[in-house]
């Protein structure tokens, strides 16, 4: 049974770096058919996706356009586990983030979520 | 805005069916899969169909999913209260390497 474990701050100040982290049980960083997600949750933006990371044969990202050049989704391998990094935080990102692994097209298994307040 | 659009809520009594609608662009529909997602209060989303019609093992088969043209529908035979929940459709956009929500239903089992 996969299982996702979040951890990471609640509260980051504006313009700072929110970092979340997210460990893999029951599944390895480095499948090579799954791909290891990152989604937030808002009253005003519902679910939106982040971006992803995926191995096959090498590693590979990708990113919403909304966030693009703010986010960086790192896989480690030595703690099988992910990581998200948004940068230049506002209020405006103030969410609940989720990490969650996809397989056939689907988001199968969820982290517990976190809510991260962006406030000073 | 989200890409695809769901009705903001629907109802039903207890032991009735209900769908739920989630349609798009045909850029959006056209070669990808459907899948839906169950959100109960203060919990993450749970899979419940992907590829459009299929459920993980531990899914009751009175939930269901189709897909025509530009628009996908989830079904729910023999409501119970416990299902009262925020339900998502999504996908993945092959076009822009991207993944895309629905802006989700909130149903109500009377």
């Amino acid at each position: 049974q996969v299982q996702l474990q979040q951890s990471g701050p609640g509260l980051v100040k504006p313009s700072q770096t929110l970092s979340l982290t997210c460990a893999i049980s029951g599944d390895s960083v480095s499948s090579n058919s799954a791909a290891w997600n990152w989604i937030r949750q808002s009253p005003s933006r519902g679910l939106e996706w982040l971006g992803r990371t995926f191995y096959r044969s090498k590693w590979y990202n990708d990113y919403a356009v909304s966030v693009k050049g703010r986010i960086i989704i790192n896989p480690d391998t030595s703690k099988n586990q992910f990581s998200l990094q948004l940068n230049s935080v506002t209020p405006e990102d103030t969410a609940v983030y989720y990490c969650a692994r996809q397989q056939q097209r689907a988001y199968e298994y969820w982290g517990q979520g976190t809510l991260v307040t962006v406030s000073s | 805005q989200s890409v695809l659009t769901q009705p903001p809520s629907v109802s039903a009594a207890p032991g009735q069916k209900v769908t739920i609608s989630c349609s798009g662009s045909n850029s959006i529909f056209g070669n990808n899969y459907i899948s839906w997602y169950q959100q109960l209060p203060g919990t993450a989303p749970k899979l419940l169909i992907y590829e459009n019609n299929k459920r993980p093992s531990e899914i009751p088969d009175r939930f269901s999913g189709s897909k025509s043209g530009t628009s996908a529908t989830l079904g729910i035979t023999g409501l119970q209260t416990g299902d009262e929940a925020d339900y998502y459709c999504g996908t993945w956009d092959s076009s822009l390497s991207a993944g895309v929500f629905g802006g989700g239903t909130k149903l109500t089992v009377l």
